[in-house]
């Protein structure tokens, strides 16, 4: 039963499309993350949510629209995708926000 | 300059060779300090978790924590090939009322040959 899930594994997309990740986790946990992986396996924080409620936003074009239905899912809506956003994107969560993460095993994103 | 330094590699040993990966950091307010693994097209998976300073072991892992140096160790005894992977580094400030957000080092690249 697969903790964190993430759909799709990959995505390959023409630049100016808009396109969405989800993410479900079945672990309890109250918080969930994404984060991007770039081509050099640097993991930067994009969003983070608490509970359904954004704690934290860095800073990440306001194309990117993250959404919380509830606390066990975690989506990511990219508007007008940029080759710049070719990357791994990967959804996480943990118990709390100081805990370690669970992650789940990323959505390939190549933009053409 | 990056809040968190981590050599990317590769470090190529034989198998049954003792492994010594490190990072230093910058950041004073950081208390939480994790090692995460990476196989290739998968995600990171948790190793170790410390708070503070001091070491943890965990079966072939020990972490260690120096925060008056801020540089942190994760040592791997006897070697194995299956643990050839990219390993991170990531710390976070956490307390207080804000929520702090884990920083990751750039992973360093292992390769243990049979």
């Amino acid at each position: 039963d697969t903790a964190v899930s993430q759909t799709p594994k990959y995505l390959v997309t023409q630049m100016g499309n808009d396109k969405s990740i989800k993410c479900e986790q079945n672990l309890g946990h109250d918080t969930m993350y994404w984060y991007k992986q770039d081509s050099k396996k640097f993991l930067k924080i994009m969003f983070s949510y608490n509970n359904k409620e954004l704690i934290i936003n860095e800073t990440v074009p306001n194309r990117f629209s993250p959404k919380s239905p509830d606390k066990a899912h975690l989506n990511l809506h990219i508007n007008s995708l940029e080759l710049g956003d070719s990357a791994v994107y990967f959804c996480a969560s943990s118990p709390t926000v100081n805990y370690g993460y669970t992650f789940g095993s990323g959505t390939r994103l190549t933009v053409v | 300059q990056k809040e968190v330094e981590q050599d990317p590699g590769p470090l190529s040993v034989p198998e049954g060779a003792i492994v010594s990966l490190n990072c230093t950091y910058s950041n004073s307010a950081f208390q939480y300090f994790m090692w995460y693994r990476q196989y290739s097209r998968k995600g990171p998976e948790l190793l170790m978790y410390t708070y503070s300073s001091g070491n943890k072991e965990d079966g072939r892992f020990t972490a260690q924590v120096d925060k008056s140096s801020k540089y942190i160790s994760l040592f791997i005894r006897d070697s194995q090939p299956s643990d050839s992977a990219t390993y991170l580094c990531a710390m976070s400030a956490g307390g207080g009322t804000g929520f702090q957000k884990l920083v990751f080092g750039t992973g360093t690249r292992l390769l243990v040959s049979p």
